[in-house]
Formats: structure tokens, sequence, C-alpha cells
């Protein structure tokens, strides 16, 4: 069975600084997809980044962008230029048989 | 383009009381999904449907059915509402690998 293990629950930043958030994602798949979810305060699901496994080429949206280190099952997050509308729960989230499997999250608190 | 729709935003309910939430999707979507999502929690898949004509159960199914109306709508009913499904529902759709989309969610009490 497909796991997704965020092992940060909580993570702090200062503002205008760049951070990496953690997960991993066991599967016994060799094509899939991964996925990095934003939900601020107002508890809406927003999907931030997209990696599809066979890409050798990370993805990036703007200050969002992802390490995929496939053999090591890894798919960390880089925020560059953190702001304060970057504060939210992240959740880490692959694919499997119509389904996503999600982490548990990890809170990311911004410091002015 | 309204994406993933939800009705209502929230509700009241008395224990043992039943009622039905709606879900819309115009993204053409196949699949669509219902979550729940307890305070300080993260999402618990209720049900999901891969296709039109298809549902199958999640995590947590228990107390919920589901009806998958068309390509566009799924709906999710309680039947006896009891306190311990208090959440927050989320409604989602999703095709072949782009990801789930959410709508804004459902905030149920029920006392």
């Amino acid at each position: 069975a497909q796991t997704v293990t965020q092992s940060q629950p909580e993570m702090s930043v200062q503002e205008a600084e760049t951070v990496t958030l953690s997960c991993t994602y066991d599967t016994s798949e060799s094509d899939y997809y991964l996925f990095w979810y934003k939900q601020p305060p107002s508890r809406q699901m927003i999907l931030v980044i997209r990696q599809e496994a066979y890409k050798q080429q990370n993805a990036t949206e703007n200050r969002f962008s992802v390490n995929f280190q496939k053999a090591a099952k890894s798919f960390s997050l880089k925020i560059s230029d953190s702001q304060l509308g970057d504060a939210a729960m992240y959740f880490c989230a692959g694919d499997s048989n119509y389904q996503l499997i999600w982490g548990a999250g990890t809170k990311l608190i911004i410091k002015p | 383009n309204a994406g993933v729709t939800q009705t209502p935003k929230f509700q009241v309910l008395k224990t043992g009381q039943s009622m039905t939430l709606q879900c819309a999707q115009d993204m053409n979507h196949n699949s669509m999904y219902w979550y729940r999502q307890d305070p300080g929690m993260g999402l618990r898949l209720i049900y999901y449907s891969a296709s039109e004509g298809t549902t199958d159960k999640g995590e947590v199914p228990n107390g919920y059915n589901v009806s998958r109306l068309n390509k566009r709508e799924f709906s999710l009913r309680l039947e006896s509402a009891a306190p311990s499904q208090t959440s927050v529902y989320f409604c989602a759709s999703s095709y072949q690998g782009l990801g789930e989309f959410f709508g804004p969610g459902t905030r149920l009490t029920v006392l």
C-alpha cells in the first residue's frame, strides 16, 4: 500500500526567507503524480504544484518549487521569498488508483 | 467557470436528523470525491466515484451514502446524524493525474 509521510508537524520561517517542507511517498508504482496543497485559515484546499514521476525535471510555479528524488522517495517543497500569505497548512499527496493518498500536513508559520 | 461548488456552506443538525450535501463541478472531470476534515486533522476520504455510474467506499464510509447523479453532480447523505459527524466536508473532482480540485467546504455541526 502507498504511504505519504510528512515528518514536520510545524515549521517557521522569517518573512522573505526560504523554507523547505519535506515529504516521502512510498509506492511500488513506476509512474505516478505527486502534489502539494495549501490550506490557509479559510480552509480552502488549493493545489500549489504538481510533479509527474517520470519527468526528471523538477516542477516550478513562481516562488514554489519541488525537489523530487525518485529513488529516495522524497518530494520536498521549497518556498522562496516567503510571504505572510504563505502561512497555512501544507499537505503532500500522491495518486493511487483514482484516489490521492494524503500526508498528515505541515503547519507553516511566517514570522514578520 | 465556477469549478466545484458545494451547498450549503453551513448547517446545524440535531442528532438523528438527516440531510444531503450537494456538490457540482463544471470542469468535465470524471472522478469525484467526498472528504471530511476534523479540527486540526488531515483529510479522510468518505466515498469516491471514479466515473459516472460508479461509487466506492473510502476510509470512513460508515453513516454516509452517496449518489453520483450524473457526471457533474455527486451528493453525500447523512441518514441519521450523530455528533461524531461534526466536521468540515469537502467535495473534490479530478481528471487523470491533474490533481483534485476542491469546493469551499460545508461546515456541519451536529448537536
